[in-house]
């Protein structure tokens, strides 16, 4: 299986603050990664697809880059309602695997 | 728009059986791959199973392999999942998916249902 892990686990830091979350697999899987958002007690929300694709109606304040296997998720200014758990999840093949997450708080 | 409900969720004992429902709408749902993913209280993500558009092809990850099987009904617009030999591990909110096309991508989630295993 491939494994996914995202640095930092958590981080803290202030609106307008730019915020960059990394995720590394464990072998190449070219652009075939996803980053979504999941606020407490709520469902997951996707946000980027194939590395750097924005998913319809996510602010563009939000971008992804990377290929192979280091990838980053930046938030260019972050905003209050950006406050949540960001989680990595490669799409090269089954079984789907995801990072470990960044909860990303308010300093 | 997208709308997923899940179902089926509740204190089932460990060894015994439970099957989730998932209704899709707002969506040609015979066009798209489905998934099931699971959170443990206070966890990650971790997905559980996928099935392609046409039911055809059907995909799981190692925990639940032998034990959970997905379908789906295509005339009723529903995703299920039959979970067998429930241990404690499987306790977790369990959220069905849809796909962006194919079996890689949760695109849209529904609200997620409770499966609590007791021993």
């Amino acid at each position: 299986d491939i494994q996914m892990t995202q640095s930092p686990s958590s981080l803290s830091a202030s609106v307008g603050d730019r915020v960059t979350i990394t995720c590394r697999a464990s072998q190449s899987i070219s652009s075939y990664l996803n980053w979504y958002q999941q606020k407490p007690g709520k469902a997951p929300k996707l946000l980027i697809y194939v590395a750097t694709l924005l998913q319809t109606g996510v602010p563009s304040r939000f971008s992804g880059s990377g290929s192979g296997t280091d990838f980053t998720l930046t938030i260019s200014s972050l905003q209050p309602e950006d406050f949540a758990t960001y989680f990595c999840q490669q799409s090269y093949r089954t079984p789907l695997t995801f990072g470990g997450g960044t909860k990303v708080e308010i300093k | 728009q997208v709308q997923l409900v899940e179902s089926g969720g509740g204190v089932v004992q460990s060894g015994r059986s439970l099957k989730l429902s998932c209704g899709g709408s707002g969506f040609t749902f015979t066009t798209y791959g489905m998934h099931w993913v699971r959170q443990a209280p206070g966890k990650g993500l971790e997905w559980v199973a996928a099935i392609s558009f046409d039911g055809s092809n059907t995909y799981y990850a190692d925990s639940v392999k032998g034990r959970f099987t997905i379908s789906r009904d295509n005339s009723k617009n529903t995703l299920y999942l039959q979970m067998n030999s429930l241990r404690a591990e499987d306790t977790a909110v369990y959220y069905c998916g849809k796909d962006r096309h194919t079996v890689t991508t949760v695109e849209y989630w529904g609200q997620g249902t409770l499966v609590t295993v007791s021993s």
